[in-house]
């Protein structure tokens, strides 16, 4: 079991509001990620951070932000959220020593936007 | 583009026998490549990581191959149980942008009693 955690599990809120989603990991990872996942669809990664600081965009347009002030934390904030931003958010992490290439994820934020 | 094709149609087998999924890729020479499963509402889980000068990588019942030439993946459960049914994801690294992965869009496994 991945000791990597996201919250809330569960998210309903009406349009035009700001959300936070939270994303921690107690495995001293340096490496964390934010995918996009639709249903039935596959995972698009919108941002990553190799580390303290560091925040970088995905492959993915995204109109949320991230940022990487603790190892362990790594929140996404919508600051007006809309229907079109009705998905599961999956948060990941990864070790940075050579030839651990593995990704551990939580168990994801499925938001929904009225 | 780089693209990752994983059949979209479930695969439904009896349980007891082998189920084998597959993972084509093009425009892309991957270092490595990776299986995951994914449960309903729940994040990928990772399986098994295959480098590009391995052709085959086993744990317990799974079986990977890695085809460079073909670019081709194959992922096989042996002596399939119902609690193997979920979707299995293939994902291909590092890609362009640098260390990450690139993520097919899964096979859903059904394996019936």
């Amino acid at each position: 079991e991945a000791d990597i955690y996201q919250t809330p599990r569960y998210l309903v809120i009406g349009t035009g509001k700001k959300i936070t989603l939270e994303c921690s990991q107690t495995m001293g990872h340096d490496k964390m990620y934010w995918y996009q996942q639709d249903p039935g669809m596959e995972l698009h990664l919108i941002h990553y951070s190799y580390g303290v600081n560091s925040t970088e965009k995905g492959d993915l347009s995204s109109e949320s932000t991230v940022s990487r002030i603790r190892t362990e934390h790594f929140p996404l904030t919508l600051e007006s959220a809309r229907p079109s931003h009705t998905s599961q958010y999956l948060c990941a992490s990864s070790e940075s020593l050579s030839g651990k290439y593995e990704q551990y994820f939580g168990p994801g934020t499925r938001l929904t936007v009225t | 583009s780089q693209k990752i094709e994983q059949n979209s149609e479930a695969l439904n087998i009896q349980e007891g026998k082998t189920a084998t999924l597959t993972c084509n890729y093009t425009n892309y020479s991957p270092a490595y490549l990776q299986w995951y499963r994914q449960d309903p509402g729940r994040g990928p889980v990772f399986l098994l990581l295959i480098r590009e000068n391995e052709k085959e990588k086993r744990k317990e019942r799974l079986k990977v191959t890695f085809d460079t030439t073909l670019k081709q993946s194959l992922f096989h459960i042996t002596a399939s149980q119902p609690a193997d049914s979920a979707t299995y994801l293939c994902a291909l690294g590092p890609n362009n942008a640098g260390n990450m992965l690139t993520f097919g869009g899964g096979t859903r496994l059904m394996v019936k009693p």
